[in-house]
């Protein structure tokens, strides 16, 4: 079965630090991709960073990075210089499956974060 | 700028009532989705498409139909709305054939039944 496990309800961080958003992800199929989310409080879903299976290298996007560690099956976002409208619900999300790109993505529980100024 | 576009974004309506949100996209995007999401947790899938004329429940079970006419437009349908209906609902399309492709959302609607 595939998996999402986001096992931070609540995160906190000062205002320029960085933080890392733990997800851990469970699939048998080799082909898969990753992806990272941002809700705000305004409800709407933001896409912010992807990694497939087979990349490389780390991806990178602004001051998102994912450390991607595929032995541990872990995908953690990092936010570098938190900024004080970093604050939101953030989701971890997979696709794989038969045909990997027509497999549907499958959320984890989310990780709200606050920034304190 | 937003390309995909949901309509209302806030909904509060009686027990019984018939609704139908509405979901349009710009980007051409064969496959679509709705997705449920209470507040402050996880999006569950309910409904996706394919593409005209396909349409597939989701993993949640949900007493909702939905209906793709043409590609730009993938509605959700209520036929008797219940208090257990209150929730979020997201729309989103994506491409096909591509691993990478991200979900587009639209920008929710929030929806109250009384």
């Amino acid at each position: 079965a595939q998996k999402i496990t986001q096992t931070q309800p609540g995160m906190f961080v000062q205002e320029k630090e960085a933080v890392t958003l733990d997800c851990t992800y469970d699939t048998s199929d080799p082909s898969y991709g990753l992806f990272w989310y941002k809700q705000p409080s305004s409800g709407e879903m933001i896409f912010l960073i992807y990694q497939g299976s087979y990349d490389q290298q780390n991806a990178t996007e602004g001051r998102y990075s994912l450390n991607f560690q595929k032995a541990r099956k872990s995908a953690n976002l990092v936010i570098s210089a938190s900024q004080l409208g970093d604050s939101a619900m953030y989701f971890c999300a997979m696709r794989a499956g038969y045909g990997g790109s027509q497999g549907n993505l499958i959320f984890g529980k989310g990780t709200k974060l606050s920034v304190k100024p | 700028e937003a390309d995909i576009y949901q309509t209302p974004r806030y909904l509060v309506i009686g027990t019984g009532k018939k609704i139908t949100l509405e979901c349009s996209q710009t980007m051409g995007h064969d496959k679509m989705y709705w997705y449920q999401q209470d507040p402050g947790m996880e999006l569950h899938l309910i409904h996706y498409s394919y593409g005209v004329n396909s349409t597939e429940k989701g993993d949640l079970s949900s007493e909702s139909t939905v209906s793709r006419i043409r590609t730009e437009h993938f509605p959700l349908t209520l036929e008797s709305a219940r208090p257990s209906h209150t929730s979020q609902y997201l729309c989103a399309s994506s491409e096909v054939g591509s691993m990478w492709s991200p979900l587009h959302f639209g920008n929710g609607t929030r929806l109250t039944v009384t």
